[in-house]
């Protein structure tokens, strides 16, 4: 069954509005990490939250975490056009034999 | 530095032949990690190596596929009598260590025909 589902599948704001993005996931953790995927730049790490750490924040991103909800989310502040991408949750198995990626969010900004 | 390469860019091949895919990860990063990712899709983890040993390969889709790593650094990642099913983009990362954040290659798009 897969470790990281978010929600929701698609997001269309304006430039300037935020956005959040929404993760769930099903075993224990020792972080969770979201990345972002455009077809300009790839796929490219945003933030790493500890499974110990309730909130993260890096520039306009903001993640929180709820191990007790098995959820994260990631706000984007201000959103620009060149926030348009994929967004991804992804966690490492505590057994270090595996790294799931949910199916991203597809968020789009319009100008 | 550099960032990790993969090659070649782009692949197109013949339902049946074999393709070696290759990935040079960042120097120094101990993990690295195969993932396939189809057209509007997520990643399908595939496999990781910790230096040069896979503690686990049932991500690897089926024994068409195999992957090895030499001297802790460049990966490759063969696929046996390709199939239709195996056209995708096939990304590699690495890390500094398993489970922290990983940096990607720009991936090579497969294409069976």
């Amino acid at each position: 069954s897969q470790q990281g589902e978010e929600d929701p599948q698609a997001l269309s704001i304006q430039e300037g509005e935020n956005a959040t993005m929404n993760c769930s996931y099903k075993t224990s953790i020792n972080n969770l990490q979201w990345y972002r995927q455009n077809s300009g730049r790839g796929l490219v790490h945003l933030i790493l939250i500890r499974s110990n750490e309730r909130e993260k924040h890096s520039g306009r991103l903001r993640v929180t975490l709820d191990t007790s909800k098995k959820s994260s989310s990631l706000l984007i502040t201000a959103s620009r056009a060149a926030d348009t991408a994929s967004y991804f949750c992804a966690t490492p198995d505590n057994y270090g034999q595996n790294f799931v990626f949910g199916p991203g969010t597809r968020l789009s900004v319009l100008p | 530095g550099a960032g990790v390469s993969q090659s070649p860019s782009n692949k197109v091949t013949e339902k049946g032949k074999d393709v070696e895919l290759r990935c040079d990860p960042i120097s120094g990063h101990t993990a690295l990690y195969w993932y396939r990712q189809s057209l509007g899709q997520g990643l399908e983890f595939l496999i990781y190596f910790q230096g040069n040993s896979a503690p686990d390969k049932s991500g690897l889709p089926s024994d068409r596929f195999s992957a090895e790593r030499t001297g802790g650094s460049v990966s490759t990642l063969t696929i046996q009598r390709t199939q239709q099913e195996d056209s995708a983009v096939y990304l590699c990362a690495s890390s500094l260590l398993y489970g922290v954040e990983q940096y990607f290659g720009p991936g090579t798009r497969l294409t069976v025909t």
